[in-house]
């Protein structure tokens, strides 16, 4: 069974800085590119990061580049996302994912449940 | 990429074909994703490449477009499909969603 897991997430004050996790399981982790997406309380899907498969190519939205850092450890078929200089908009669900795109067109997803991350003073 | 999807709520009744649509700035040919949430939940895929049924997906749900315009369709709405879709651009990185459809019983 495929099970993707989420943890790290928790309260952080304005500016600090907090690491997600994430602990695959039941799929060749290695294959995959693999994502973080966000969703702030009542609103809908961001996409934050994605690491493909070997760590090569690595993409950030512009409303976390060069605060937040991707990467995997494929040993560990782990993902992670350090989040420095948080800010309140970046109080949200934080959800790791594999899905479809131009370069991984593979015909299935998954999602975690998500880790809460509130930033507030 | 912008996706706007419309509209941005729908009621509907049991039995009912619904359709939503969704829009990209430029073009994306195919590498469209659609994706159903349910209030507490994690969204699950449904449909990608634009027209392609996630195995396992009831076959009432279906795909279509390229470029930039796609659309979702429902043929028979079930109880249980009562829910949020949004759909996904997979062309380009940052890979933006629709700001989502929420879909509602009449």
């Amino acid at each position: 069974e495929v099970q993707v897991v989420e943890s790290g997430g928790g309260l952080a004050q304005p500016g600090r800085s907090l690491r997600l996790s994430c602990a695959a399981s039941g799929f060749t982790f290695d294959d995959y590119d693999m994502h973080w997406v966000r969703q702030a309380p009542g609103k809908g899907l961001e996409w934050v990061s994605g690491i493909s498969w070997n760590s090569g190519r690595i993409s950030y939205a512009d409303s976390v580049k060069g605060r937040f850092t991707i990467s995997r450890d494929n040993a560990k078929n782990s993902l992670y996302l350090q989040m420095n200089g948080l800010r309140v908009e970046d109080t949200a669900l934080y959800y790791c994912a594999k899905f479809p795109s131009w370069q991984q067109p593979v015909a299935d997803a998954s999602w975690g449940q998500g880790t809460l991350v509130t930033v507030s003073s | 990429i912008q996706m706007t999807q419309s509209p941005s709520s729908l009621s509907a009744s049991i039995g009912d074909r619904v359709t939503i649509t969704c829009r990209a700035s430029q073009t994306i040919s195919t590498y469209l994703n659609w994706y159903q949430q349910k209030p507490g939940k994690a969204p699950t895929l449904l449909i990608y490449v634009a027209s392609a049924l996630r195995s396992g997906v009831p076959s009432r749900f279906s795909g279509s477009g390229s470029g930039t315009e796609f659309t979702l369709s429902i043929s028979s709405l079930q109880p249980e499909d009562f829910a949020t879709y949004y759909c996904q651009q997979s062309y380009s990185t940052p890979y933006t969603f629709g700001q989502g459809t929420k879909l509602e019983i009449k």
